[in-house]
């Protein structure tokens, strides 16, 4: 167990609406990471948080965007959504020190089916 | 684009055999992190290795680094059913923005 928490494990939307995935870090982690990992390929970084503020972000649009907060409670939000949008999106957590990220401990993800 | 390329796409080996993996990478890095993933749930981090380190060990893990070749390779010795599983190696730049490659499908026969 890595003691990161996402929820919910599965979710079924229609285009166009919009959803939250959320994410619980590791205590004392300040940095949450979000991928999208599409059936038979390698996880896509989305964007990172770094003590509550973003930190990067990959190929992905604006309808694409997060929060963190200081409970090391994370959101993943996707608006108009999209058929290619249907993935498994999971959340990485992380200490960052002076040296940069280290190990990151993904959670078990959550499945999102868009229709 | 994909930073990492795992090779072979899939392996299918006999419990008890060694399983070995490579992937390849384009830019510099930082640390470069092998993960599983069992039928598409959450990845388990298995090992890191830094830019500044050539082998490491963690119980029947071997990783190998070459920065000359961009490449590194994970062995699994003495497999198990229970090793079945998809394969990834993750690159690090130093930014926490990990790149994944697309990942090798390991299964083991008992």
């Amino acid at each position: 167990e890595t003691g990161v928490t996402q929820s919910p494990t599965h979710l079924i939307k229609t285009r166009g609406q919009q959803v939250t995935l959320r994410c619980s870090s590791q205590s004392g982690h300040n940095t949450v990471s979000w991928y999208q990992q599409a059936l038979g390929q390698g996880p896509q970084f989305i964007f990172q948080y770094y003590r509550e503020e973003e930190n990067g972000r990959g190929n992905f649009p604006p309808r694409f965007s997060g929060l963190q907060f200081p409970n090391y409670s994370s959101e993943l939000n996707v608006n108009a959504l999209e058929l290619d949008d249907s993935a498994l999106y999971l959340c990485a957590s992380s200490l960052d020190l002076a040296g940069g990220p280290d190990t990151q401990y993904f959670g078990p993800g959550t499945r999102l089916t868009v229709l | 684009s994909q930073q990492g390329e795992e090779d072979p796409q899939a392996l299918s080996i006999q419990e008890g055999e060694n399983a070995t993996m490579n992937c390849s990478y384009k830019t510099s890095i930082n640390n470069l992190q092998w993960y599983r993933q069992n039928s598409g749930r959450g990845l388990v981090h298995l090992i890191l290795i830094r830019s500044n380190e050539r082998e490491k060990h963690s119980g029947r893990l071997r990783v190998t680094l070459d920065t000359s070749k961009k490449s590194s390779s994970l062995l699994i010795t003495a497999s198990r059913a229970a090793d079945t599983a998809s394969y990834f190696c993750a690159t690090d730049t130093n930014t926490g923005k990990l790149i994944f490659g697309q990942g090798t499908t390991l299964q083991v026969k008992p």
